[in-house]
């Protein structure tokens, strides 16, 4: 069964220092790959997706990933983080072909010093 | 685009009460919807999937005469909570695909906190 590994818990950067999430998937062929940011009490808002095509992928708010199938990982990344970046990251995978359910890593938890 | 909202957003009840919880697709025909439960600090459990028309599919461990789940139309799904019970609150969030994997959109979520 397919699987997300978001490896960092927790991480904190200071207000306009860069970002990366890790993100890894362990499935035999190519998902279709998420990234959803969930602020405290809200819901999941999605930033970006990755189908096929151009393995970096832009998405809202500034962030984006690259699709690296030798490493089977979806990083997120942000060139200058701000104070409302604060929140909760999700990785998530579909598989194609297969069913619609998305599965989740575990989430990165995000703080942003001043 | 690709609004999705839920009501209540807060839901206080009595232990052995039902609560129902809506999920609405505003701009776009959701032919399927998922709900999912969080528990704090946690990520998001998906308990079933819905498609129009047609009986959800439950995950395993998930009872589905105590998560009842309709989806009678293209734009709107209900998860009841039947005699819920102090073991049920969390935080139950939906989402709408406009068709098979495709995107899914998240609703805002719903608290619920059985007393």
């Amino acid at each position: 069964a397919q699987s997300v590994t978001q490896p960092d818990i927790h991480i904190t950067v200071s207000e306009g220092a860069s970002l990366e999430l890790r993100c890894n998937y362990s499935y035999g062929a190519t998902p279709y790959l998420f990234w959803y940011v969930q602020s405290p009490g809200q819901g999941l808002q999605l930033l970006l997706k990755y189908f096929s095509g151009d393995t970096l992928v832009q998405g809202i708010k500034g962030f984006e990933a690259e699709f690296k199938r030798s490493q089977s990982s979806f990083n997120l990344r942000k060139p200058s983080v701000h104070w409302s970046d604060a929140a909760e990251y999700f990785c998530a995978v579909v598989t194609q072909g297969g069913s619609e359910k998305l599965v989740f890593g575990k989430g990165t938890k995000l703080t942003v010093n001043p | 685009g690709a609004v999705v909202s839920q009501h209540p957003s807060w839901v206080i009840c009595k232990s052995g009460t039902s609560v129902k919880i809506e999920c609405r697709s505003l701009d776009f025909q959701a032919t399927t919807m998922f709900w999912y439960r969080q528990f704090p600090k946690q990520s998001l459990m998906l308990m079933a999937t819905s498609n129009e028309g047609s009986k959800a599919t439950y995950e395993q461990g998930v009872e589905k005469d105590k998560f009842l789940i309709n989806h009678a139309s293209l734009t709107l799904s209900t998860l009841t909570v039947t005699s819920a019970h102090p073991e049920d609150s969390s935080f139950y969030i939906c989402s709408a695909s406009a068709g098979f994997q495709e995107t899914q959109y998240f609703g805002p979520g719903t608290r619920l906190l059985v007393l």
